[in-house]
């Protein structure tokens, strides 16, 4: 199992351009997430899925969609991105719910200039 | 509203000293999950642990302890004869039931740990 997957690993963009992010997992899993890191804050979540064709906010989901057409993909997508979104991004994925252990994706560090 | 502080920001012990790590939540649920995960330099977040509410059984994992006191809302991590690969940064969370069908999972600010050798 290659477990959570993210791409790309490292992504520099301008303002005002959009990207997608993003991430797949391999284990079957029904509860994906999107959390955001930035420095003395924690991980702090954008958006989560359930599952397949249900997603939700987080605390900080502005300037940010998802969608999950499958239980293996939730991609995360930056419309328009603004300096503030410079931040390492991860995904997670767990059996069911928030409270069963979350598996991490390796990260994506964005920069937005 | 559920709410986890690491009041601890950044420690620093010198290799084989022991070492706690705090976590205080606030949840209005009684049902609810605590975890620690483990951010090496490397940057991968590492699952340590997960405890139910109901289990107020202290963990002991090699040289990792874990303190879970209900009575006043803490989960405090100790690490004993630290060594220089504990060197990370050390995150506690907490999920609770309390929107269910909705349930998010929530971190606390993260814990700075340095060893020194």
């Amino acid at each position: 199992n290659a477990g959570v997957t993210q791409t790309p690993k490292f992504q520099v963009l301008k303002t005002g351009q959009s990207m997608t992010l993003q991430c797949a997992q391999d284990m079957n899993h029904e509860y994906m997430s999107w959390y955001r890191q930035d420095p003395g804050m924690g991980l702090r979540l954008i958006h989560y899925s359930v599952g397949a064709g249900i997603t939700d906010q987080g605390e900080v989901p502005n300037g940010y969609n998802v969608s999950r057409s499958t239980t293996e993909d939730f991609p995360l997508r930056l419309l328009s991105a603004a300096p503030s979104q410079t931040s390492v991004y991860f995904c997670a994925s767990s059996y069911e719910a928030s409270y069963d252990t979350q598996y991490f994706g390796p990260g994506t560090r964005l920069l937005v200039l | 509203a559920q709410k986890v502080t690491q009041a601890q920001t950044e420690i620093s012990v010198v290799e084989k000293e022991d070492v706690t790590l705090d976590c205080v939540y606030e949840t209005r649920d009684t049902t609810y999950y605590l975890f620690w995960y483990k951010q090496p330099p490397s940057g991968e977040l590492v699952f340590l642990i997960r405890r139910n509410s109901f289990d107020e059984q202290n963990e002991i994992s090699g040289r990792y302890s874990w303190n879970f006191q209900k009575s006043t809302s803490s989960f405090n991590f100790t690490i004993t004869a630290s060594q220089v690969v504990d060197s990370a940064v050390y995150f506690c969370a907490l999920s609770d039931l309390s929107n269910f069908g909705n349930e998010k999972l929530t971190f606390g600010t993260g814990t700075r740990l340095t060893i020194i050798p």
